[in-house]
């Protein structure tokens, strides 16, 4: 299983509370990204890092910020958490993005 | 609208029965991949496929890559239950490398 751990697993929040969600890996992955999944919207692209300190905006970044000051580390942020931002957070690793991507188990976050 | 628009949405089909999933955009992909996840899971890769008009197969399943590099097909030959999962294709448009997209899915059930 290629090594990439989310953390926390589960999380509930109150609205309004900052939120901070781990993505590490031991793969030395170039590429990383921060997916929200919600029904009938598949997987949505918050944010990805294409090395340390490179990241870019997905489709859905509005609210979310990330960093990524290790290879290894990358940092998804809710600043004010907010009812619509409850969903299952997805990491996920690639060295490229026409290689085989990784995912870790998923964040379930309720923001209550 | 996403960049990959998946149809259909849910497929519900009886054993030994044949399926087929769309994944079609307007732009330009250098390569698709196809993803299979089950409840409580990160998606796991299915398929990459480079080359325009590349077919590939997997066992039972057959996927396509459109000439033009905008579309691609699975076809799945007499499912099984062991088929059923969320179907995700996937891509890095050629002029946003690195951003990995999924389109929204199609839920496949296959009963016995």
């Amino acid at each position: 299983d290629a090594g990439i751990t989310q953390s926390p697993r589960h999380k509930v929040t109150e609205t309004g509370t900052p939120v901070t969600l781990r993505c590490h890996q031991t793969e030395n992955h170039r590429y990383m990204y921060w997916y929200r999944q919600d029904p009938g919207h598949g997987l949505r692209l918050i944010h990805y890092s294409y090395g340390v300190k490179d990241t870019d905006k997905g489709e859905v970044s509005d609210g979310y910020s990330v960093s990524r000051s290790k290879t290894e580390d990358f940092l998804l942020t809710l600043e004010s958490a907010t009812s619509s931002q409850t969903s299952v957070y997805f990491c996920a690793i690639t060295p490229r993005p026409d290689f085989e991507a990784f995912f870790g188990q998923g964040t379930r976050l309720t923001v209550v | 609208t996403q960049l990959l628009e998946q149809s259909p949405q849910f497929l519900s089909i009886q054993e030994g029965e044949n399926l087929t999933v769309y994944c079609n955009s307007s732009s330009v992909f250098s390569s698709l991949q196809w993803y299979r996840q089950e409840p409580g899971e990160g998606p796991v890769l299915l398929v990459t496929v480079v080359t325009g008009g590349e077919v590939k197969k997997l066992k039972r399943l057959t996927f396509q890559f459109g000439d033009a590099r905008k579309d691609s097909s699975l076809h799945i030959t007499a499912a099984q239950p062991g088929d059923t999962g969320l179907y995700l294709c996937a891509g890095s448009r050629t002029d946003s490398w690195g951003k990995l997209q999924f389109g929204a899915g199609t839920q496949v059930v296959v009963t016995p």
